[in-house]
């Protein structure tokens, strides 16, 4: 049961327009979710986070939009840059009912063209 | 570099055998976690400890353990090791236990032959 859903396995977008990265969850439990990026061969890298009590975050060219009636969450890069290519992963997590541990989508491998 | 630390990077053994992956986490941070990637299954969360208290499991086999110690590093301990058990596995570790974000490390590669 696959309850983080990356539906896109890539995106491909030029230099300096805006990619647009999305994920689906089906848990009504989850309350705080988490944008991570990946390159090959490292670990990944938390990009930004957002608590359910709210419907967007921004943090510089990255911005997390929340709808929690349709269980959906997007991350917005503007613009995008070419050091932007990687894997980007979304994750969930329920909080007090978990232990917080995260609930991993499938990733969406993300190309940015000069 | 996120802080968190993990040896070794990579691991090569034999079906049957048992291995010990070692964590360390950002200093400050109590919780850890450990995650397997796998080509077909994804990240998926294994094991959390809390300031050496487990707190939280996932789909971890019985065959795999972990042990976090009094200085907060984690070990995660893998035996009678199969061919599917070859993996990524990453560590993260966190402030706290709940709505913080998590740190990964760079992983080991653990590939059974």
């Amino acid at each position: 049961d696959q309850q983080v859903k990356q539906n896109s396995p890539s995106l491909s977008v030029q230099e300096g327009r805006i990619s647009i990265l999305n994920c689906d969850y089906t848990n009504s439990m989850f309350d705080y979710f988490l944008w991570y990026k990946k390159y090959p061969a490292e670990g990944p890298t938390f990009l930004i986070s957002i608590s359910s009590i709210k419907d967007k975050n921004e943090d510089g060219r990255f911005t997390v939009f929340l709808n929690k009636s349709a269980k959906h969450l997007s991350l917005h890069i503007v613009p995008s840059q070419p050091g932007d290519s990687a894997v980007y992963f979304c994750a969930a997590s329920a909080g007090e009912t978990s232990g917080s541990r995260l609930t991993f989508g499938e990733g969406t491998q993300l190309t940015v063209n000069p | 570099d996120s802080g968190v630390t993990q040896t070794p990077k990579h691991l090569i053994t034999a079906t049957g055998q048992r291995v010990t992956l070692r964590c360390s986490p950002r200093s400050g941070d109590l919780s850890v976690y450990w995650y397997q990637q796998s080509l077909d299954q994804g990240l998926q969360f294994l094991i959390q400890y809390y300031n050496g208290e487990e707190r939280a499991k996932g789909n971890i086999l019985e065959r795999f353990s972990a042990q976090q110690f009094p200085d907060l590093h984690s070990e995660l301990n893998l035996s009678s090791l199969e061919l599917g058990d070859s993996a990524l596995y990453f560590c993260a570790s966190s402030a706290g236990t709940v709505y913080n974000e998590q740190f990964f490390g760079p992983g080991t590669r653990l590939t059974v032959l």
